[in-house]
């Protein structure tokens, strides 16, 4: 089975802190994402990757960044963290054949105070 | 624009069937997929349609129909374990676009 693992369960950090959110999957898959998910809004996009070193924009990727430099890690990245960014946050990778879609971590619970 | 609607909330009883229905606008497909997620807990993968029709797993079913937008989900024999959040989602250019997803609450 593919595993995504997401570094942290639960997550409380201060507003304005640098904050890094850290994925790995042991498949060997290209891609991976980062969702936030939140009541009412369901699962948007903040940032994916096609490949090392590569990043692309999602719905939502004001206030975040990314990093790849390695296949199988994919860190988010608040540079300086707000109180509406409080969420659920879900990393997810595929190969990108469905129809086995995506494989996604068991999620971050961050909370800004 | 992107856009894909699904009824936020359903109720149903144990032992009865119940359709979650979803609808789409979006500027790409490559198919549509449904998603399960218990409180908690990470979402897995239920069904992918790409073709016109009805998909068959068990006490699931999911119908597509592409000409309309529309997706439904069918859950048969409905049991207190399927009490979650059905999520569904447009594939387009190798990434998945949500819905808000459907909560749904089964009662004895």
């Amino acid at each position: 089975d593919v595993k995504v693992t997401q570094s942290s369960r639960y997550l409380v950090k201060r507003t304005g802190e640098k904050v890094f959110l850290e994925c790995v999957q042991d498949m060997d898959h290209e891609n991976m994402f980062w969702y936030r998910q939140d009541p009412g809004l369901g699962l948007r996009l903040i940032y994916f990757s096609y490949d090392v070193k590569m990043k692309e924009k999602g719905d939502i990727p004001e206030g975040y960044s990314v990093s790849r430099e390695k296949k199988e890690r994919f860190s988010l990245i608040l540079e300086s963290a707000s109180t509406n960014q409080t969420s659920m946050y879900l990393c997810a990778s595929s190969s990108g054949i469905p129809p086995l879609g995506y494989t996604f971590g068991s999620g971050t619970r961050l909370t800004v105070v | 624009g992107q856009n894909i609607d699904q009824p936020t909330e359903m109720t149903a009883t144990e032992g009865a069937i119940v359709q979650i229905n979803c609808t789409y606008q979006t500027s790409g497909f490559n198919g549509l997929f449904w998603y399960q997620q218990h409180a908690g807990e990470a979402p897995t993968f239920l069904s992918y349609n790409v073709l016109d029709g009805l998909e068959e797993k068990g006490r699931f079913s999911s119908f597509l129909s592409r000409s309309k937008g529309y997706s439904y989900l069918l859950l048969k024999e409905l049991q207190m374990k399927d009490s979650a959040s059905y999520l569904c989602a447009v594939y387009q250019g190798g990434k998945l676009i949500f819905g808000q997803g459907t909560e749904l609450s089964v009662k004895p």
